[in-house]
């Protein structure tokens, strides 16, 4: 069974550009998360779906970032006009029920640059 | 608002030293209590868990145990290796809710 795929594992995009993450969850699982990690900080939670819907997007900056995850195929998360601030590895997890103390698994990352 | 708070690294040991990361939490309720490994360059994976209170989750060697009554959950290993060498996350589930709360991690290096 494969793990949380996540592509491109690096990205480097020029300041204005659109940056474009894909994640592809575990077989079975239908609940993606977003996560951000900043150099040498923590994760920071941003967005929460299931099949085309949006769950919980409190952690998402309101503007130039959107997510989806449609009925097939992979969640995107879509950063528009892009600024040096938004470089940081972006992590998607996935889980198989939106019950408590299920196990969120994640993908390796994307490495987002902005130069 | 529900936060972790971890030890702050970098934590060098030798080969075969007791291990000790320290992590508090506050939260409203009663969350899920994790500690997740991340190797460099790699994504996390969790390492254990506990979901109630004197809970101890355990696997490959580390423990950490559910401490209602201090707000922790320090994660603990008797003999490290140098493969242990990654940076170690502590994190809570919010009760009610879907997402994780991250310490900012503590970055590890055992030497031989």
């Amino acid at each position: 069974n494969a793990g949380v795929m996540q592509n491109p594992r690096h990205l480097v995009r020029r300041r204005g550009q659109e940056a474009r993450l894909r994640c592809s969850p575990m077989k079975g699982h239908s609940h993606v998360y977003w996560y951000r990690q900043l150099p040498e900080e923590g994760l920071k939670f941003m967005v929460y779906l299931q099949k085309e819907n949006i769950i919980d997007e409190s952690g998402m900056p309101k503007e130039r970032f959107s997510a989806e995850f449609p009925k097939e195929g992979p969640s995107i998360l879509r950063i528009q006009q892009v600024v040096r601030g938004d470089s940081a590895a972006y992590f998607c997890a996935s889980s198989p029920l939106a019950v408590r103390q299920e196990t969120q698994y994640f993908g390796p990352g994307t490495r987002l640059l902005v130069l | 608002g529900d936060s972790v708070t971890q030890m702050e690294g970098p934590v060098t040991l030798s080969e075969e030293a007791f291990l000790t990361i320290n992590c508090t939490y506050t939260a409203t309720g009663y969350p899920s209590l994790f500690w997740y490994v991340q190797y460099p360059g790699e994504g996390l994976q969790l390492l254990l868990k506990a979901t109630k209170a004197d809970d101890k989750g355990s696997n490959k060697g580390f423990e950490a145990t559910y401490r209602k009554e201090t707000t922790s959950f320090h994660l603990e290993k008797g003999s490290v290796q140098v493969s242990d060498s990654a940076v170690y996350f502590c994190a809570l589930e919010i009760q009610g809710a879907q997402k994780l709360v991250f310490g900012q991690g503590t970055r590890l290096t055992i030497n031989p």
